[in-house]
């Protein structure tokens, strides 16, 4: 089946940029979209479509693919985004339909 | 305003069955798919199946087959998921979501916590 690797955690200080990657099969062919879940409260889609940013969601917050992997990238960290990320794409490999998601990358702001 | 209302918590026995809804609003029901996402304690999300509100035709993930039903009530606006033969496993908060097509999930339900336990 197929799998979308994340790293568990990633750390950064306030004012500086976190990476979280997403690493899948070919990105080139399949769109990645990317959430955010703070504790308690239900997923929000952050970045669709590899690099775009619904309304609400802030320029410093930006998504880019390249081969078979996703990076959300956010700039100018503050405590607010200590979050967990999810990537998330559609399976176009089988026959019908089926979506995955990446395992999670809990973000910390030290 | 595009809303998904999910129906409450619910407490279920081992081997039971469990229908939680979700009622949308602001935007037409038969547009766009409807999925449902489960989060155990602690856990990712986890893509149950989905359904297409315009001829009713779900599609479930492997792990889920057989024990999942998605169904929808175009009168209502209301989507169902149903989930048998429970098990402690099971305990999770369970999501409905929706987006156009085969792109994002751009809205999600509250979420509905159920509770497996004897």
């Amino acid at each position: 089946s197929y799998v979308l690797t994340q790293p568990p955690s990633v750390s950064v200080a306030p004012g500086k940029t976190a990476s979280i990657t997403c690493g899948g099969n070919n990105f080139a062919t399949e769109s990645v979209h990317w959430y955010q879940q703070k504790p308690g409260q239900a997923p929000v889609l952050v970045v669709y479509y590899d690099n775009a940013r619904p309304s609400g969601i802030p320029e410093r917050v930006s998504g880019s693919t390249s081969g078979n992997t996703a990076t959300l990238t956010i700039s100018r960290v503050e405590a607010g985004d200590e979050a967990d990320y999810y990537c998330q794409v559609w399976d176009t490999r089988r026959s019908h339909h089926a979506v995955v998601f990446g395992g999670g990358t809990k973000l910390t702001v030290l | 305003e595009v809303q998904l209302v999910q129906s409450g918590a619910e407490l279920k026995k081992p081997g039971a069955t469990v229908k939680i809804s979700c009622k949308v609003s602001g935007y037409t029901f038969t547009d766009q798919y409807m999925h449902w996402v489960q989060q155990a304690p602690g856990k990712g999300l986890e893509w149950m199946g989905l359904v297409d509100p315009e001829d009713g035709e779900a599609v479930s993930a492997e792990k889920f087959q057989g024990r999942v039903s998605i169904t929808v009530d175009t009168s209502t606006d209301t989507a169902f998921m149903e989930l048998s033969s429970l098990r402690s496993e099971d305990t999770a908060i369970y999501y409905c979501a929706t987006g156009v097509g085969t792109g994002s999930f751009d809205y999600w339900g509250q979420g509905t916590l159920v509770t497996v336990s004897s």
